[in-house]
């Protein structure tokens, strides 16, 4: 069966620091991946989407990054940190097989910038 | 560009009772795909229900129904039997039928459950 794993699962950092979000799937192959951010109270933003490996594209400009540098591994990066980072993290990954379309999210990351 | 909204942002029931949660979306697109999350507390988006647009019959998942209007483009989900269980952020999504395997999501609907 697939799991999707995200870490770390609660991360306080100060403003202008770097930040590295990680974010891996079991038990499938080419997958496609994304990355969401869910500030207090909202709904989910997509940030980022990757349907191959080093494949990017990006929903929203800021200054967060992504890298997909294995098939199954997506990394959410940023140099320096601001407050409006902060917020829920969540990973998640669809299959492109035809007819199957669901979204599977992992267990996110708090991010809470100081 | 394709949008989702949700217009209750919190909606409470009772215990046993049913409750009918509204999404209302805007594409012009005529093949497409709708769904139904829960996040509860613990965060943890879990896949309700989902409604290929193709399809003119409601999809169902046990307490968990959908009334789908194509030409109004409404999607709202019906819990029948509500349980404590059920309290949780309900978000609806749209995904396109090809293409870019983009999902966007509403706001999100807050329901509490009453004892």
């Amino acid at each position: 069966s697939q799991t999707i794993h995200q870490w770390p699962a609660t991360l306080v950092q100060p403003v202008g620091s770097p930040l590295s979000l990680e974010c891996t799937v079991e038990g499938t192959s080419n997958p496609n991946l994304y990355w969401y951010r869910q500030a207090a109270g909202r709904g989910l933003q997509l940030l980022f989407y990757s349907v191959g490996i080093g494949q990017i594209s990006s929903e929203v400009p800021q200054n967060l990054s992504a890298s997909r540098p294995q098939d199954r591994q997506f990394i959410l990066s940023s140099k320096k940190l601001l407050l409006s980072d902060s917020g829920f993290y969540l990973c998640a990954w669809s299959v492109k097989i035809p007819g199957t379309y669901e979204q599977y999210f992992g267990p996110g990351t708090r991010l809470t910038v100081t | 560009a394709q949008t989702v909204t949700q217009s209750q942002p919190e909606m409470s029931v009772q215990e046993a009772e049913t409750v009918t949660l509204s999404c209302t979306y805007d594409t012009s697109e005529s093949d497409y795909y709708l769904f139904w999350y829960k996040q509860p507390p613990s965060r943890q988006m879990i896949l309700v229900i989902r409604q290929e647009a193709y399809k003119q019959q409601n999809a169902t998942e046990n307490r968990f129904s959908v009334n789908f209007q194509k030409a109004a483009k409404s999607f709202s989900l019906k819990i029948s039997d509500s349980q404590l269980g059920d309290a949780a952020m309900y978000f609806c999504a749209y995904r396109s039928f090809g293409g870019t395997y983009k999902y966007i999501f509403g706001t999100g609907t807050r329901l509490k459950v009453l004892a």
